[in-house]
């Protein structure tokens, strides 16, 4: 069955730590792996990674993709109490279908 | 429009009732899914569109639930005999394009928040 799993499941952090989210997964036929930012109802993109090793930047916020491995980071850096939400990580298949894990639920503490 | 949009925003109803949710993808967008997410879950894959057809339904958890989309842009999502399990937040997303057109982002509707009473 194709599964994908987040941890931590929750993370609290005073503002300017650090922070990673980690993402594994098991499926069939990938595609895509995705990341989201979560904060009241709708998710946000954030990254959309294809390829291993290639980290994609965004201000604070990277991501990075190991397919051998099966599974992706995501790092914030300097966190402000804005990135406070549910971090979702999903992934493609090749069918189109899309695989979310449970979130990672971030607290910053200001 | 600027995004995708869902009606109602919320919906209260009683068990056993049928209700209908309403999704309004961005324009152009040729795929559509909808999503179920419990409290504390992420969101979990229901059926997705290309086009008018139903490309992949094997989320749907029962033959309660069916979802149409006749003319490849709004689709409704049907739910009968509800039943108190069924509360959840009705998540949709539009994506420009699916398939053989490689991956592509899923933009997300702010979701209808049903409870079934």
């Amino acid at each position: 069955e194709d599964k994908v799993v987040q941890s931590p499941l929750s993370l609290v952090v005073h503002e300017g730590d650090t922070v990673t989210l980690n993402c594994s997964y098991e499926v069939t036929n990938f595609r895509s792996l995705l990341w989201y930012k979560q904060e009241k109802k709708a998710p946000t993109f954030l990254f959309m990674l294809t390829s291993s090793g290639i980290e994609k930047k965004s201000g604070r916020l990277s991501s990075i993709l190991d397919k051998k491995e099966l599974f992706s980071i995501l790092n914030i850096t300097a966190t402000q109490t804005g990135d406070s939400a549910v971090y979702l990580c999903a992934v493609e298949l090749l069918d189109d279908k899309i695989i979310f894990g449970k979130g990672t639920r971030l607290h910053i503490l200001p | 429009g600027a995004g995708v949009s869902q009606t109602p925003s919320n919906k209260v109803t009683e068990k056993g009732k049928y209700v209908e949710l309403r999704c309004d993808p961005i324009s152009g967008h040729t795929a559509l899914y909808w999503y179920r997410q419990s409290l504390g879950q992420g969101p979990e894959f229901l059926i997705y569109f290309q086009g008018t057809g139903a490309a992949d339904d094997s989320g749907l958890p029962n033959d309660r639930f069916f979802a149409v989309r006749p003319e490849g842009s709004v689709s409704t999502l049907k739910i009968q005999r509800t039943e108190r399990g069924d509360s959840a937040v009705y998540l949709c997303a539009s994506s420009p394009q699916g398939g053989a057109g490689g991956p592509a982002t899923q933009y997300f509707g702010p979701g209808t928040r049903l409870l079934v009473l």
